[in-house]
């Protein structure tokens, strides 16, 4: 079974452009998550989609970040336009709708640098 | 709110030796779960291991075993008969109830295995 995968790997990109991120969650899991680690700082969420629907956004910065699962498959997260302080490592997570423990898989992540 | 805590930024360990990895934690909610990543230099977050609130035993797999300390609030992980490729950060993380699956991580520990 193949794992969360995300696209790019790495990116980098100036000030004031944009930049999309791809996160392909593991085939069946409704839940999709995203997270960010900026440099030396934990790991923080950004949202949750269950299927198409956003069920938690709480933890999006503000609003050059649009992050949308259209068919309740793959998620894409745009930033726009991307400031400095944005730089850091994207994780995309999934796990089923319901499940023993609800664990989340990660996916390797995005390395996003904006110079 | 949630809140992690892992207050070792850097631990040392020898080869075969055991080693414990701190994390204490608050939440007002009534039943969570407590999860441990390892996250490797080449980037991916990799699950380990989880406890429930109301897991009456300490959870295991394999040579990582999660300390739990209810009254303590507070689950370490222990690596036993360390080998080198378990040098990697380690990130502590807690899930909250119902809709609220969001993660909350710790700050991480980063573990060095040495010969």
């Amino acid at each position: 079974e193949a794992g969360v995968t995300q696209f790019p790997s790495h990116s980098v990109i100036e000030k004031g452009q944009t930049v999309t991120l791809r996160c392909d969650p593991i085939s069946g899991h409704d839940n999709l998550y995203w997270y960010r680690r900026v440099m030396g700082k934990e790991i923080k969420f950004l949202l949750h989609f269950v299927k198409e629907s956003k069920q938690d956004e709480s933890g999006m910065p503000n609003n050059r970040f649009l992050a949308e699962r259209t068919g309740g498959t793959y998620s894409t997260l745009k930033v726009q336009p991307a400031e400095l302080e944005d730089s850091g490592v994207y994780f995309c997570a999934s796990s089923p709708l319901r499940g023993p423990t609800d664990t989340q898989y990660f996916g390797p992540g995005t390395r996003l640098t904006v110079l | 709110a949630q809140k992690i805590t892992q207050t070792q930024p850097g631990m040392f360990v020898q080869e075969k030796e055991a080693v414990t990895l701190d994390c204490t934690y608050d939440t007002s909610d009534p039943s969570y779960g407590l999860f441990w990543y390892k996250q490797p230099s080449s980037g991916e977050m990799i699950f380990l291991i989880y406890q429930g609130s109301y897991d009456q035993q300490n959870a295991t797999e394999g040579r990582y075993s999660l300390n739990f300390q209810k009254a303590r609030k507070s689950a370490n992980l222990v690596i036993s008969a360390s080998q080198l490729g378990d040098s990697a950060m380690y990130f502590c993380a807690m899930r909250g109830t119902g809709t609220a699956s969001k993660l909350t991580f710790g700050t991480g520990t980063r573990l060095q295995v040495t010969l």
